[in-house]
This record gives C-alpha cells, structure tokens and sequence, in this order.
C-alpha cells in the first residue's frame, strides 16, 4: 500500500503567487518525521524543510512553509512568492522507525 | 552545498561487475542514508547507519551491501550488476537518526549522487 501520496504530477504557478503542494501519507506509528525536498533538473536533492509528528507549531523555512495536519494525515508544502529558480520536482517524504519513504513527486513550473 | 561528498559522480561499468560507491557525510553528522532513484521505481530508501551500526533497512538487495566506517564515511557495495541497477544513489545524512522534533537535527542532507550506468 502507498504511504507517501502526491496527487499532483503537475502544477503551474505565476510568478509571485503562492502555491500549495499536497502530500498525504500513512502511518500506524505515533514518532515519525516529514520532509519536503526539491529536486532541479540538475539532480541534485534539496533539503527543504522538516517536521517532527510531535511539533505542535507549523515548521517554516524562509519561503516554504508545511501546513501539518495530523488528524487528517496531510503534509502539504505551501511556497510564498514562487519564483523561477522554483521550477522543479518536489517530494514528500516519511521517516518512520525502521523506514524512509518517499512519494512519487510533483512537478511546479512556475510561469514568468 | 549541503557538505556531503560522494564519489565518484559518474559510473559506467559492465552486467555481472562489482563496484563500490563511496560517501562521506557531513562534519558532525553520525547518520548515514542510501538511496536508489529510477525511472520505474522513483525514490527507494536502500539502507541507514548510525554510528557504525546498521539501523534500519529498506528495499535493498541481497547483492547490495554496505558499511560505516569508525571515521563515519559509508561505502555501498553493488555486485553482480545488472541493467536495471542503473540508477543515481544518493547518500545522505543526519546528526541524529532522523525521527524527534525538528529541534532534534533529524533532517536529512543529500549528496550529489553517484550515476551508475551498467551496459
């Protein structure tokens, strides 16, 4: 069964506007961690922002900021004033105990 | 730059072949993830180390190995290669083993990868 679910293959956004990608994931254990990564055409994976299942407050990083809703399973990662240099994949991931999983990504082109 | 190193950036190598993937994590950090990224099977997480000692195994096959070194770089062994185990493997690491509050420096940075082709 999936655990990580991006429903999103695709998503375009204007240049200066917000943008929500959606992951939700699925889990039994009461300690695990979410991360979102950015992955550029170049390859490399970018390490973009965490949450621990215990933090009560919302994690933000700059521009990006995951809106975490425990009860409802759903990790969404929300980007504030795209910019260019935001095109790329995006994934969510899980870490639970004895795992790290990771979701089929989602790819935001952000339009000039 | 995320500070961890990966060597080499690029290889080509043969079906049946053995060949060794190195990484050295960043200054401090006492974990240390492999992945696989394909085309067919997206993201898998192969293997963690923490401190030497194997800590949690994911998706990887019997003729895949790794280890953790005392001074904490890590090398996965790939052996009897096959075309379908061209793939980019990222290293990864953390300071602590990747579960606790975003205080706890559970959060994970990758490496360049290594790009594997076998022919």
């Amino acid at each position: 069964a999936q655990k990580i679910t991006q429903t999103q293959p695709g998503m375009f956004v204007q240049e200066k506007e917000a943008v929500t990608l959606d992951c939700t994931y699925d889990t039994s254990d009461q300690s695990y961690g979410l991360f979102w990564y950015k992955q550029p055409s170049s390859g490399e994976m970018i390490f973009l922002i965490y949450q621990g299942s215990y933090d009560e407050q919302n994690a933000t990083e700059g521009r990006y900021s995951l809106n975490f809703q425990k009860a409802r399973k759903s990790a969404n990662l929300v980007i504030s004033a795209s910019q260019l240099g935001d095109s790329a994949m995006y994934f969510c991931a899980m870490r639970e105990a004895m795992s790290m999983r990771f979701g089929a990504g989602t790819r935001l082109t952000v339009k000039p | 730059d995320s500070g961890v190193t990966q060597t080499p950036k690029h290889l080509i190598t043969a079906t049946g072949q053995r060949v060794t993937l190195r990484c050295s994590p960043r200054s401090g950090d006492l974990s240390v993830y492999w992945y696989q990224q394909s085309l067919d099977q997206g993201l898998q997480f192969l293997i963690q180390y923490y401190n030497g000692e194997e800590r949690a195994k994911g998706n990887i096959l019997e003729r895949f190995s790794a280890q953790q070194f005392p001074d904490l770089h890590s090398e996965l062994n790939l052996s009897s290669l096959e075309l379908g185990d061209s793939a980019l493997y990222f290293c990864a690491s953390s300071l602590n083993p990747g579960i606790g509050p975003k205080s706890s420096y559970n959060e994970q940075f990758f490496g360049p990868g290594t790009r594997l082709t076998v022919l």
